[in-house]
């Protein structure tokens, strides 16, 4: 069974730190690796991927994640939090050899940037 | 395009009430799915859609059902409403399953808020 974890609940930077958002998966195989932000009262949007290559992505609004397969993490990161950056950021992940096609997300984490 | 649409954005059930919520999606694209989402849960699959006629559970489909006779729409019914199943539910959609061919993104709708009483 596949399963993610995003292990804080809440992170709070100041306005031009780094920010790193948390996020460790399980999967029988090998994952697809998602990053999604969900601004207030919205859906959705998709930030970036991880399916092959690179362990470090780059995604809209200059936020990367580094895919590490010994850890199993897929950490988010943006080298300069901006106050704009605050929102709740879900980490999902697909089994890429699983016969299903279920993406599962993980519980979400609200990142709050102080100015 | 207008993307993925939802109707109502807004929805108050009795107990025990039916409703449908729909979803639809100019984009062409043959994955849909539905999930709900519930403080400290995140988002959790409901059922899910690899083309028309074609239909999955995911991981809460109890209660629910979905039907896709069409590649643009993909309702989710709840048969008989209990006060469990006051959520947040957004449809989404994409090409292909995530991951598939190297895509990745799925389009989100708004999402209906549903409160059962």
């Amino acid at each position: 069974a596949q399963s993610v974890a995003q292990p804080e609940d809440q992170v709070n930077v100041a306005e031009g730190n780094p920010l790193t958002v948390k996020c460790t998966y399980s999967v029988s195989g090998n994952p697809y690796l998602f990053w999604y932000v969900q601004y207030p009262n919205r859906g959705l949007q998709f930030l970036l991927k991880y399916i092959t290559g690179d362990n470090l992505v780059k995604g809209s609004y200059g936020f990367e994640a580094e895919f590490n397969k010994s850890q199993t993490s897929f950490h988010l990161k943006k080298p300069s939090a901006l106050v704009s950056d605050s929102a709740l950021y879900f980490c999902a992940v697909r089994d890429r050899y699983s016969s299903a096609s279920k993406i599962i997300f993980g519980s979400g984490t609200r990142l709050s940037i102080r100015p | 395009n207008a993307g993925v649409t939802q109707t109502p954005k807004f929805q108050v059930l009795k107990t025990g009430q039916s409703m449908t919520l729909q979803c639809a999606q100019d984009m062409n694209h043959e994955y849909m799915s539905w999930y709900r989402q519930d403080p400290g849960m995140g988002l959790r699959l409901i059922h899910y859609s690899v083309g028309a006629g074609i239909t999955d559970q995911g991981e809460v489909p109890n209660g629910y059902n979905v039907s896709r006779s069409t590649t643009e729409d993909f309702p989710l019914r709840l048969l008989s409403a209990a006060p469990s199943q006051t959520s947040v539910y957004f449809c989404a959609s994409s090409p292909f399953p995530p991951g598939t061919s190297g895509r990745g993104e799925q389009f989100f709708g708004p999402g209906t808020r549903l409160t059962v009483l």
